[in-house]
């Protein structure tokens, strides 16, 4: 059973960079994309975007200019970094695998809560 | 980007009750649509691909249906745990979009 587990601070100040990292257990991370998706009360969900096991990035145009995801296959784990972070950003933080070569978030991670503030 | 509007945004039901959600959608999407089901401190789970094709392991009383820009879910007879809130997601073109939910509430 794939398990996915995210990690990172729960607190940013504004203007600086929200990092996460999401850990895959009970799978590879191979030939799969794998995603972020946000939560906030005001936006609902919002995919942010995925990164492939062989580092080839999408993003989603409302953050792409700040954003950036990798992946290190070594440690089964994938990142999100999210520069210049407002109070907008605050939100639950979800790591998933997108399946069916990108079309079908069906394993999720707990989600984290990330709140930007001073 | 695509848009998806759902409705109702919230409706209150009974054990038992049938119950229809709405997801519309801004362009058509042939059947590229995805419903999950989300419990208040969890994750969303996938229910319902393809628009009604059930993920393995829900349970029949959920049923999915439509094509192109109208689509709906269905709750053939509600039990206790299904209340939660209700979510579409197409994935016919990036970037990927969802819905702005639906609560089910008990009445």
């Amino acid at each position: 059973q794939v398990q996915l587990q995210e990690s990172g601070p729960g607190l940013v100040k504004p203007s600086e960079t929200l990092s996460l990292t999401c850990t895959v257990s009970g799978g590879s991370i191979t030939n799969y994309y794998w995603s972020w998706v946000r939560q906030s009360p005001g936006k609902g969900l919002e995919w942010i975007g995925y990164v492939y096991y062989n580092g080839r990035t999408k993003y989603n145009p409302s953050v792409k200019s700040a954003v950036t995801m990798t992946v290190d296959m070594s440690k089964n784990q994938f990142s999100l970094r999210l520069r210049s972070v407002t109070a907008a950003d605050s939100a639950v933080y979800y790591c998933a695998r997108l399946g069916r070569v990108g079309e079908l978030f069906d394993y999720w991670g707990q989600g984290t809560l990330v709140t930007v503030s001073s | 980007a695509i848009q998806l509007t759902q409705s109702p945004s919230s409706l209150s039901a009974s054990v038992g009750d049938r119950v229809t959600i709405t997801c519309r959608t801004s362009q058509g999407i042939n059947r590229d649509l995805a419903w999950f089901q989300q419990k208040p401190g969890e994750a969303p789970n996938l229910l319902i691909f393809d628009a009604s094709d059930l993920e393995s392991g829900v349970p029949s009383r959920f049923s999915g249906s439509g094509s192109g820009t109208h689509f709906t879910l269905t709750i053939s007879s509600l039990q206790p745990e299904d209340f939660a809130t209700y979510y579409c997601q197409q994935f016919n073109s990036y970037p990927l979009t969802f819905g702005g939910g639906t609560k089910v509430e008990f009445k």
